[in-house]
Formats: structure tokens, sequence, C-alpha cells
């Protein structure tokens, strides 16, 4: 199964700063790049995808960036919130096959 | 409340024995995917069931099987079990096309004591 490396394992930022993850890939037939975020209990849930046609996507505080030449794709959390802490998963997607997630990445955002 | 329904939440059972997890897909959705999630190994894709029949096979053990029904519900069934099989296991469904979202259930706790 083609891999998906994520890091940083886990991240501490302080309140109002910016948390960034990071992910690479290997599957060049991945044509779909969500993040999941997942809070302990919880199953994961979308937070925000984008398409390798794509250099970048915004959603309210949250953007991916995306490097196809590299394989490389990142999160970027802005002014996070102590409501953000919880563990985020990239994945890549090949049509509508399975989803192959990173090993994740814990956030704790400290007041 | 993502759609996604899975029972039980919790199941606490001994080695050797035998449970069936089960999942109800959003309203439409053909697909289902069944993952593994254990502390060390993150989200491990097992198996995918598009209308019926099986679609995609990830890392699942000959121990495990699973299967779509008519009403496109789908069960994971897992035998012989071994204490090492404690773990959160998920179902997720997604309309069956190309680039879109999948939704999972909250998941089913086992731990095999």
């Amino acid at each position: 199964q083609q891999q998906v490396k994520q890091s940083p394992q886990s991240l501490i930022v302080q309140k109002g700063g910016i948390s960034i993850i990071n992910c690479a890939y290997e599957n060049t037939a991945f044509d779909y790049f969500p993040w999941y975020q997942q809070f302990p209990g919880k199953g994961p849930a979308l937070l925000i995808a984008i398409r390798p046609d794509v250099s970048e996507k915004k959603e309210g505080r949250f953007t991916i960036s995306f490097n196809k030449s590299a394989k490389q794709f990142s999160l970027h959390i802005m002014d996070s919130q102590p409501g953000d802490s919880a563990t985020y998963f990239c994945a890549g997607r090949a049509g509508s096959y399975q989803l192959t997630f990173g090993k994740g990445t814990k956030l704790s955002v400290i007041p | 409340d993502s759609g996604v329904t899975q029972t039980p939440k919790h199941l606490i059972t001994a080695t050797g024995q035998r449970v069936t997890l089960r999942c109800s897909p959003r309203s439409g959705d053909l697909s289902v995917y069944w993952y593994q999630q254990s502390l060390d190994q993150g989200l491990q894709f097992l198996i995918q069931y598009y209308n019926g029949e099986e679609r995609a096979k990830g890392n699942i053990l000959e121990r495990f099987s699973a299967q779509q029904f008519p009403d496109l519900h789908s069960e994971l069934n897992l035998s012989s079990l071994e204490l090492g099989d404690s773990a959160l296991y998920f179902c997720a469904s997604s309309s069956g096309f190309s680039g879109t979202e999948a939704f999972f259930g909250q998941g089913t706790r086992l731990t095999v004591v």
C-alpha cells in the first residue's frame, strides 16, 4: 500500500500562533487530498480537501498548500485556538478507492 | 453527526472469540470502507465494498471478513480474536464517485481480554 508520510508526530502551539503540518505522498494516482480532524473518542471528520490541479485552498483559518511536483502538501492553521487541539490526519485517494492516511499529528494549542 | 452509524460502540470479549461489527452508511452512499485504528499504527485500511461487491482489500487478516448486504449496510466479522486485535474499528461511507468526501462513523472500540 502506497504510503503517506506525515510530520510532525506532535505539535505544541501557543494560542494565536500558526500550526503547520506536512505530508508527502508516493502514489501519483492520488487525485484527492483531504485533511481529517479527530477528537478523542470520535470518528475522523473532514476538515478541508484539495485536488492536485489547485496549489492552495483556504477555508476560514485553515489552508492547504499543495506542491504537485514535490508530491507534498501541508495544512496551515492560522490563529490557532485551544479548541483546535485534536489529532490531524492527511490522506490521499485515487478515484473512489480507499483513503490512505498519514500516521497523524497530535496538536496541542496552549493558552 | 456524519450519518454513518456503527454498532456496538464498545465491545469486550475474550481471546479466541468471534464478534460482528455493524455499519449503516449514509443514505444513498454505495461505498463502505472499514478501517482499524490502533495507537501505533494510525488508520489502517482493511476493506472496501461498493454496492455489495468487494472492491479493494488492504491489510486485512484472514481471520477477518466483511460483507455488504443488499440494503447497503455492512458487517465486519472478526474471529479467533487475539489481544492484538484490540483497537478502534471505523466504518466510512461515500457516494462511490471519484473525489467525494468519505464520512466516518463514531467507531467501535473492541477490547480483547
